[in-house]
């Protein structure tokens, strides 16, 4: 079964702090995924990885940016907290496509507050 | 632009009867099509998907159907169970990237009442 943990469930920070959110997988999963999760406009993609060192923006970058320095490990980083990065968190990863879907698998979420 | 809508932020059914969940996309480059359920406080989990090419896809009581034409998918729920109750996301994925990256509807709240 695949495992995806995301190291806190919640987090508190303040503004203009510098914040690390940490994503471990354990099914030797090439893509890895950020999302952030808002009422009303559901899961947004920060960022994605698809191989470790490469990465990608994904719909909402701005004021972010990500690690993936090991193959399970895929990280997000805020570089100045602010407020309006209050949202909850999701790590998710994947196999490749190769022809036929592959979901992806979530992550429990790190509910951040920043205040 | 939101290229996956789900315009029903919420629906109530009652334990027993169908539960219909609808997502329109504005894509027609999508080759697969997923639905996830998602309980308070966890991560969102896989239920079913569907290729561009089927108009149709079951798994127990679960099904979804695609209607190409329309650029209108829906997730069939029968019979609907209280354990059903949660938000669930309609998502779009393009078959030609390599890193199967999905594109998310807002979610749809579902409750099913005892």
């Amino acid at each position: 079964d695949v495992k995806v943990t995301q190291s806190s469930r919640y987090l508190v920070k303040r503004t203009g702090e510098k914040v690390f959110l940490e994503c471990v997988q354990d099914m030797d999963h090439e893509n890895m995924f950020w999302y952030r999760q808002d009422p009303g406009l559901g899961l947004r993609l920060i960022y994605f990885s698809y191989d470790v060192k490469m990465k990608e923006k994904g719909d909402i970058p701005e004021g972010y940016s990500v690690s993936r320095e090991k193959k399970e490990r895929f990280s997000l980083i805020l570089e100045s907290a602010s407020t309006n990065q209050t949202s909850m968190y999701l790590c998710a990863s994947s196999l490749p496509w190769t022809g036929y879907n592959q979901p992806q698998h979530f992550g429990d979420g790190t509910r951040l507050s920043i205040l | 632009d939101q290229q996956v809508k789900q315009n029903s932020p919420s629906l109530s059914v009652q334990e027993g009867r169908i539960s219909i969940l609808n997502c329109d996309y504005t894509n027609s480059m999508f080759d697969y099509f997923l639905w996830y359920k998602k309980y308070p406080a966890e991560g969102p989990t896989f239920l079913i998907s569907i290729s561009s090419i089927k108009d149709k896809n079951e798994d127990g009581r679960f099904t979804v159907f695609l209607n190409k034409s329309a650029k209108h998918l829906s997730l069939h729920i029968v019979p609907s169970q209280p354990g059903d109750s949660a938000v669930y996301f309609c998502a779009a994925q393009y078959g030609s990237s390599n890193t199967g990256k999905l594109i998310f509807g807002q979610g749809t709240t579902l409750q099913v009442k005892p």
